[in-house]
């Protein structure tokens, strides 16, 4: 158990709908990071916050959105959802780096899939 | 854009047999990790290298990072079906960065 939890488990949804992921870091953590991972791929880089500010933006389409909120919980808004938007979604979160080490503690995923 | 390329995509070996993953990256990295993916689960850290030239073992796992600093090595010694997973590299440009994670190595060990 990594601390980082996720829901749904699962999201079963049809083109068109709209979604909202959640993510709760590990405690003390300020960065989240949002990944997609389609079948038997890598991890896409979506979006990372820190301490409740976009940090740094990756190939997220514009139906796409996060936030992280006060108490640091981040939530992904996809809407307008396509087949192709069927995939897993990681959250993963990390301390401030200590020095140059600072490893990522990813959640146990949502599984998205579209109809 | 950064770009970071893993090969092979796929190894399948025996019990017993070696196993290497090898990770390029299109610009030079301020450090490189690894992670595993178990089947059905989450990426889990496992390594962290940050220097020129720098080699980490982990009991039969080897990490290597390259001189020039944009390149690195997994090495397993000894395969069990306990490593059965995909490897993942990932480099950051910077402390604190974006991660880029390489496509990963899927490995299945035959009993």
């Amino acid at each position: 158990d990594s601390g980082v939890t996720q829901t749904p488990k699962h999201l079963i949804t049809a083109t068109g709908q709209r979604v909202t992921l959640r993510c709760s870091p590990r405690s003390g953590d300020l960065s989240v990071y949002w990944y997609q991972q389609s079948l038997d791929q890598g991890l896409q880089f979506l979006i990372q916050y820190y301490n409740g500010e976009e940090r740094a933006k990756g190939n997220i389409l514009e139906r796409f959105s996060a936030q992280q909120f006060p108490d640091l919980h981040s939530e992904l808004n996809l809407s307008s959802l396509e087949l192709g938007d069927s995939a897993l979604y990681f959250c993963a979160s990390s301390v401030p780096p200590r020095g140059s080490y600072n490893e990522q503690f990813f959640g146990p995923g949502t599984r998205l899939t579209v109809l | 854009g950064q770009q970071v390329m893993q090969i092979p995509q796929y190894q399948h070996v025996q019990e017993g047999e070696d196993f290497t993953t090898y990770c390029n990256s299109s610009t030079t990295l301020s450090n490189i990790q690894w992670y595993k993916q178990r089947p059905g689960g989450h990426p889990v850290f496992l390594i962290q290298l940050v220097k020129s030239g720098e080699v980490k073992k982990q009991k039969r796992l080897t990490f290597q990072f390259g001189e020039a600093k944009k390149n690195s090595s997994l090495h397993i010694t000894a395969t069990q079906t306990t490593d059965v997973g995909t490897y993942f590299c990932a480099g950051q440009r910077t402390s604190g960065s974006r991660l880029t994670f390489g496509e990963g190595t899927q490995l299945t060990v035959n009993p």
